[in-house]
């Protein structure tokens, strides 16, 4: 079946340092790809996602590229902030089949400190 | 309204009381799904509505009943749940069918449940 994994947290970083927060997935056809934030005590929200091969997706400073040949959807930002910390889920949607039904990776801590 | 809402924020229930969650979303999706999140861990999917009925049922106990009454509502009947229900409840919904590109689905900010 499918799955998503991403990297261990927490992820400690200063403000203004840089972010990349690996996901990867195992998937048959194409999957549309897509990166949660839960900020503390709420519910998710979509960052941003792609849907084909080399999309680009991005908001609010963070961005994360499709790459099919390495299936990873690496979530990066340029610099951090403190308002930053949240919890970030990978997450794909089967092209074909399963409609919108979410496969989720186990979820990356982001701790920014000032 | 790019909104999906849940009532209550938090509820704390007795092992035999019977209490009901809300959500509600004005955005036309046809797809509401209610997950099941505990702490440090992803959401885990419990029921999925399709058009208003119930398409999916991921083996959940009984104790737990949904319900949706309409296109907009999503409800989910409690009872005699145990203290390792206590969790939070998140409410989602999204396009069904997705058509060409996957919207992705929208989320509540979850009710926070403790069974005592």
């Amino acid at each position: 079946g499918d799955s998503v994994t991403q990297m261990e947290g927490p992820v400690t970083l200063s403000e203004e340092a840089f972010l990349t927060i690996n996901c990867t997935y195992t998937a048959t056809g194409y999957p549309s790809l897509f990166w949660y934030v839960q900020y503390p005590g709420e519910g998710l929200q979509l960052l941003l996602k792609a849907t084909k091969a080399d999309d680009k997706g991005s908001n609010k400073g963070f961005e994360a590229t499709y790459r099919k040949e390495t299936t990873s959807f690496h979530l990066e930002k340029g610099s951090v902030q403190v308002s930053d910390s949240a919890v970030y889920f990978c997450a794909l949607t089967p092209r074909l089949g399963a409609g919108n039904m979410l496969t989720f990776g186990g979820g990356t801590r982001l701790m920014v400190k000032p | 309204d790019t909104e999906v809402t849940q009532t209550p924020k938090h509820l704390v229930m007795g092992m035999t009381n019977k209490k009901s969650l809300k959500c509600e979303q004005h955005m036309g999706h046809r797809a509401m799904y209610w997950y099941k999140q505990k702490a440090k861990k992803p959401p885990e999917l419990m029921f999925v509505y399709s058009y208003e009925k119930l398409s999916i049922n991921e083996s959940v106990p009984s104790r737990f009943s949904p319900e949706c009454p309409n296109s907009s509502l999503l409800n989910l009947h409690l009872h005699a749940l145990q203290p390792e229900d206590s969790a939070l409840y998140l409410c989602a919904s999204s396009q069904d069918p997705p058509g060409l590109t996957a919207r992705g689905q929208f989320f509540g900010p979850g009710t926070r449940l403790t069974v005592l």
